[in-house]
């Protein structure tokens, strides 16, 4: 059976500082992989989306960068992290033949707090 | 452009009353439907989906019909229990590209014994 882990499950940040966060896909080859946001109260926003190795789209301009550098890995980083980069953040994978009715699952979650 | 539209909430209720929760979408195309439930402190878990117009996705006693004449996709549930206590999201499919989704912004319930 296929699972996704992320870690860490919990980080507390100054302003400024570096991050990141991983995510890992078992039990499955070539899967679309994603970074999603929730922030506080609101729905989530997806972030960036990647269908293999070294493809990565940004839905929005950020402070955020991802990367995918084996097929079932995926990470999202920052530099220089801001206080608005607080929030929940989910990663999720889905099969890579990208008919739209596949299913996306979603890992446990990060919480971030820059304080 | 494509989105979901839920209605706010939270919704409260009493165990065992019937559930709606409702959903909207405008979407270009014929858009795959999905409910998600996020439990507290924890990640979304899929809950259904329909895939074409006139489907019925169903799980653990909830139900949602893809109603593309009204482009709605309502949650439903006939008798809820405090369990169900939680956020749900619905979300849509943005085509045939990767299978990303666009989600609404979610609906909290609040189920009381």
């Amino acid at each position: 059976s296929q699972t996704i882990h992320q870690w860490p499950a919990t980080l507390v940040q100054p302003v400024g500082s570096p991050l990141s966060l991983e995510c890992t896909v078992e039990g499955t080859s070539n899967p679309n992989l994603y970074w999603y946001r929730q922030a506080a109260g609101r729905g989530l926003q997806l972030l960036f989306y990647s269908v293999g190795i070294g493809q990565i789209s940004s839905e929005v301009p950020q402070n955020l960068s991802a990367s995918r550098p084996q097929d079932r890995q995926f990470i999202l980083s920052s530099k220089k992290l801001l206080l608005s980069d607080s929030g929940f953040y989910l990663c999720a994978w889905s099969r890579g033949q990208g008919a739209n009715g596949n299913t996306i699952y979603f890992g446990e979650g990060s919480w971030l707090t820059v304080v | 452009g494509n989105s979901v539209t839920q209605m706010e909430g939270p919704v409260t209720l009493s165990e065992e009353a019937f559930l709606t929760i409702n959903c909207t979408y405008t979407a270009t195309g014929y858009p795959s439907l999905f409910w998600y439930v996020q439990y507290p402190g924890e990640g979304l878990q899929l809950l259904l989906k329909a895939t074409k117009a006139d489907d019925k996705g169903s799980n653990k006693g909830f139900e949602a019909t893809y109603r593309k004449e009204t482009t709605s996709f309502h949650l439903e549930k006939g008798s809820v229990q405090v369990s169900d206590s939680a956020v749900y999201f619905c979300a849509l499919s943005k085509g045939n590209q990767g299978g990303k989704l666009i989600f609404g912004q979610g609906t909290e319930l609040s189920v009381k014994p």
